[in-house]
């Protein structure tokens, strides 16, 4: 079964400086997807950013990029210039096709803490 | 992309009771998702619901209990019925984009339940 790793319950980052936050997971599958999604205390959960496992190159938005390791099956996220808006929960979410439709497991999370 | 209107955001309800939560969306999706999140946690799957047939619950979650309906496709209740101190999280519904695997997850602001 898939499972979604998330080894840090809580990060804190100067603002301005880098973070990198953790993810591992679980599968046999070679074809799959891994999702960033943010979500701040408003509690609206939002995409940060996807990867698809068959491209060897790590996907970037803006200040937000991973590092996408398929053998060690790591999936990690990587905040430059931290500003006090990315203060949030951040979940690792990995897709599988189950039952004709698709569904995300999620990760348990890691709070990131911005100190201004 | 897809808008979601999730209501109430928020309610306190007493021991017993039953809450219905809404959702409507901006467009037309064949899935929605509903998922709880108990507080500091990551989401946990309720339920899928496809328009025009019954919803198919996740180990851990009856249909007596989180009763939904999915009279069209732009819409779908949930109810937390007979509710108990347990039953205090938040409930988000989501739905997918078009894009098949690789597509983001949209979520409703969610809502938050406090049962006394």
């Amino acid at each position: 079964a898939q499972t979604v790793t998330q080894s840090q319950p809580e990060m804190s980052v100067q603002e301005a400086e880098t973070v990198t936050l953790s993810c591992t997971y679980d599968t046999s599958e070679s074809d799959y997807y891994l999702f960033w999604y943010k979500q701040p205390p408003s509690r609206q959960m939002i995409l940060v950013i996807r990867q698809e496992a068959y491209k060897q190159q790590n996907a970037t938005e803006n200040r937000f990029s991973v590092n996408f390791q398929k053998a060690a099956k790591s999936f990690s996220l990587k905040i430059s210039d931290s500003q006090l808006g990315d203060a949030a929960m951040y979940f690792c979410a990995y897709r599988r096709y189950m039952d004709s439709n698709y569904q995300l497991i999620w990760g348990a999370g890691t709070k990131l803490i911005i100190k201004p | 992309s897809a808008v979601i209107s999730q209501k109430p955001s928020r309610d306190i309800c007493q021991r017993g009771t039953s809450l219905t939560i809404q959702c409507q969306v901006d467009s037309q999706v064949t899935m929605m998702f509903w998922y709880r999140q108990q507080p500091g946690q990551s989401l946990t799957l309720i339920a899928t619901a496809n328009q025009g047939s019954e919803a198919t619950y996740e180990s851990g979650f009856v249909i007596d209990k989180f009763p939904i309906s999915r009279p069209n496709l732009t819409f779908s209740t949930l109810t937390v019925s007979n509710m108990s101190p347990e039953d205090s999280s938040i409930y988000l519904c989501s739905v997918e984009g078009t894009g098949g695997a690789s597509t983001e997850a949209f979520f409703g602001q969610g809502t938050r339940l406090t049962v006394v």
